[in-house]
């Protein structure tokens, strides 16, 4: 049973334009969330979060969106640039049961921004 | 600032064999979680070790364990090698004191049971 879903295995864009990724969670109980990208050979590197209590949360280029009533996030970046073409997993904790360090990810999504 | 570092980043063992691989925390992390990545698969929570002590575990096998030393660093065992064991396991540390840290993870090893 997989408490956070993916459903888009990859997805391509133009540089310049934007780039959303989307994320299900089933887990009700879930209240931090994260999104990490992965280049090939490296290990999955921290982009940004966001806890239940808010609804957005921005940093630069990236923006992630929680809709908690539908239990679905999505990572938005504009302007998209070649160099963010990795994939991105969507990954869920909860925190506020002490399993913080607990992470759910979901199957991940390949981005391609083409230049 | 040293980043999580992982050791061997590639291993080939045949099934039934015992593998250990090892990890160093980035410095100022007192937490290591580990988690194993099969392919197209995202990454599973094996276990998170915290002051020498494991405290989370998630849905794998006794076969599975680990240790944490006093540096933080920490190592993962698995025993009885099975074909499915073939992953790309991830070390990750944290600060256990801030509730909201996200984790920060290492390259990863390869490791292949042939």
């Amino acid at each position: 049973d997989q408490q956070v879903k993916q459903n888009s295995p990859s997805l391509s864009v133009q540089e310049g334009r934007i780039s959303i990724l989307n994320c299900d969670y089933t887990n009700s109980m879930f209240d931090y969330f994260l999104w990490y990208k992965k280049y090939p050979a490296e290990g999955p590197t921290f982009l940004i979060s966001i806890s239940s209590i808010k609804d957005k949360n921005e940093d630069g280029r990236f923006t992630v969106f929680l809709n908690k009533s539908a239990k679905h996030l999505s990572l938005h970046i504009v302007p998209s640039q070649p160099g963010d073409s990795a994939v991105y997993f969507c990954a869920a904790s909860e925190v506020s049961a002490g399993s913080n360090y607990k992470l759910t990810f979901g199957k991940g999504t390949l981005l391609t921004v083409n230049p | 600032e040293t980043g999580v570092t992982q050791s061997p980043t590639h291993l080939i063992k045949t099934r039934g064999q015992q593998v250990t691989l090892r990890c160093s925390s980035q410095s100022g992390h007192n937490t290591v979680s580990w988690y194993q990545q099969a392919l197209g698969q995202g990454p599973q929570f094996i276990f998170q070790y915290y002051r020498e002590e494991e405290n989370g575990r998630g849905n794998f096998p006794p076969r599975f364990s680990g240790l944490q030393f006093p540096n933080y660093s920490s190592e993962l065992n698995v025993n009885a090698l099975e074909l499915d064991d073939s992953a790309l396991y991830l070390c990750a540390s944290s600060s256990g004191g801030q509730v909201n840290s996200p984790l920060h993870f290492g390259n990863g090893t390869r490791l292949t049971v042939t």
